[in-house]
């Protein structure tokens, strides 16, 4: 079975700090997501990747910035956190072909004081 | 744009009772249509898929057929039991080169089965 992994389950951190989180997938996975999701707004798209070091903005970027310098991980940057981003981040892998499933890890529940 | 549309939650069913989502598309092009299920405490996990008109998915008792006249893709299950409480999110690919890579999401419809 694919198997992605995010590091932490919960997170508190302060308003201001600089956030790292953590996504590995052990499936050789060419595509990466992170995605946030919030009560009454579904799940919006952040990032995605499609190859080392290959990424592209989604609907939400502003505020995150992405990293991926090895094919298994995908990690999410919030420069400067802010209370609105307390939320749950998802992340997800899937393979290149069209209709190929998307992967999902537990998620991080994220909150900014 | 593309747009997907789920019935607004939440659902409340009695064990047995027969279960229907509704979910309505638009999109240009031939899409591929998605149920996606997220429970309580998991990431989301796919739960069935239709690639083409006509086409039916199925899963753990659930179906949805991929109806292109009405541009719906309902989810369906004849019993439900207690463990089917989740979140069911409806997506949908456009598979156009350069685009299979994002799903579109409906915004979920949360159901909760009771014993």
């Amino acid at each position: 079975d694919v198997k992605v992994t995010q590091s932490s389950r919960y997170l508190v951190k302060r308003t201001g700090e600089k956030v790292f989180l953590e996504c590995v997938q052990d499936m050789d996975h060419e595509n990466m997501f992170w995605y946030r999701q919030d009560p009454g707004l579904g799940l919006r798209l952040i990032y995605f990747s499609y190859d080392v070091k290959m990424k592209e903005k989604g609907d939400i970027p502003e505020g995150y910035s992405v990293s991926r310098e090895k094919k298994e991980r995908f990690s999410l940057i919030l420069e400067s956190a802010s209370t609105n981003q307390t939320s749950m981040y998802l992340c997800a892998s899937k393979m290149g072909t069209a209709n190929s499933p998307l992967h999902f890890g537990n998620g991080t529940r994220l909150t900014v004081t | 744009g593309d747009s997907v549309t789920q019935m607004e939650g939440p659902v409340t069913l009695s064990e047995e009772a027969f279960l229907t989502i509704n979910c309505t598309y638009t999109a240009t092009g031939y899409p591929s249509l998605f149920w996606y299920v997220q429970y309580p405490g998991e990431g989301l996990q796919l739960l069935l898929k239709a690639t083409k008109a006509d086409d039916k998915g199925s899963n753990k008792g659930f179906e949805a057929t991929y109806r292109k006249e009405t541009t719906s893709f309902h989810l369906e299950k004849g019993s439900v039991q207690v463990s089917d409480s989740a979140v069911y999110f409806c997506a949908l690919s456009d598979g156009r080169a350069g685009n299979n890579r994002k799903l579109i999401w409906g915004l979920g419809t949360s159901l909760a089965v009771n014993p």
